[in-house]
């Protein structure tokens, strides 16, 4: 168990609909990261947040958006969903902010299955 | 912009035979190199880490990797693989300097098969 907490863990949804991912770091991590995985486009990183600031972005979409909230939870949420946004969504946090000596610790995973 | 290459994308071997993965990033500044592991239906699990110091890093499982900066590689090695090492492994890296490259780089992955 890394300790990040990530739900839901399965979750099945509609073409065009809305949904919010939420991820739980590690108690003392400040920094929150979102990635996407699928078959054909491997391991992408999304979004990263530090002490409720964005700090980098990656492929992220612009039908998708991320936030930190005060008490360091974060939430992803995907909207406009396309049979093409199926996939493991990961949240990884770490204790600062990627610096020398940060390491990052993944959660399980939410799978989304857009149908 | 860093990105990671993972040679060798599907790997077959014998129980007790040797492993070596490669993996090659391309960033020159300072990094930090990681190894994860996905097994099947599961999460990616730290396996071992570099950061500064001693090139040769161990870590769990018997595992452990060598940085080789003037090559900029940081290949996974194991003397021995059992059955129950059956999953994916992941290289990654990130550039602590970069304040654009913080969050970790995946290569595409090695997926491993041991057989019986």
């Amino acid at each position: 168990d890394s300790g990040v907490t990530q739900t839901p863990k399965h979750l099945i949804t509609a073409t065009g609909q809305r949904v919010t991912l939420r991820c739980s770091p590690r108690s003392g991590d400040l920094s929150v990261y979102w990635y996407q995985q699928s078959l054909d486009q491997g391991l992408q990183f999304l979004i990263q947040y530090y002490n409720g600031e964005e700090r980098a972005k990656g492929n992220i979409l612009e039908r998708f958006s991320a936030q930190q909230f005060p008490d360091l939870h974060s939430e992803l949420n995907l909207s406009s969903l396309e049979l093409g946004d199926s996939a493991l969504y990961f949240c990884a946090s770490s204790p600062n902010q990627g610096m020398s000596g940060d390491t990052i610790y993944f959660g399980e995973g939410s799978w989304l299955t857009v149908v | 912009a860093q990105s990671v290459s993972q040679h060798n994308h599907h790997v077959i071997l014998s129980e007790a035979a040797s492993l070596e993965l490669g993996c090659n990033y391309s960033y020159g500044g300072t990094v930090n190199l990681f190894w994860y592991v996905q097994y099947p239906g599961q999460h990616l699990q730290l396996l071992l880490k570099y950061f500064s110091g001693d090139p040769l890093v161990k870590g769990i499982k018997g595992f452990e990797a060598e940085f080789i900066k003037s090559k900029f590689s940081f290949n996974l090695r194991k003397p021995s693989v059992q059955w129950s090492d059956t999953a994916e492994y992941f290289c990654a890296v990130n550039s602590p300097g970069d304040t654009g490259r913080r969050a970790l780089t995946f290569g595409s992955g090695t997926r491993l098969q041991v057989q019986p």
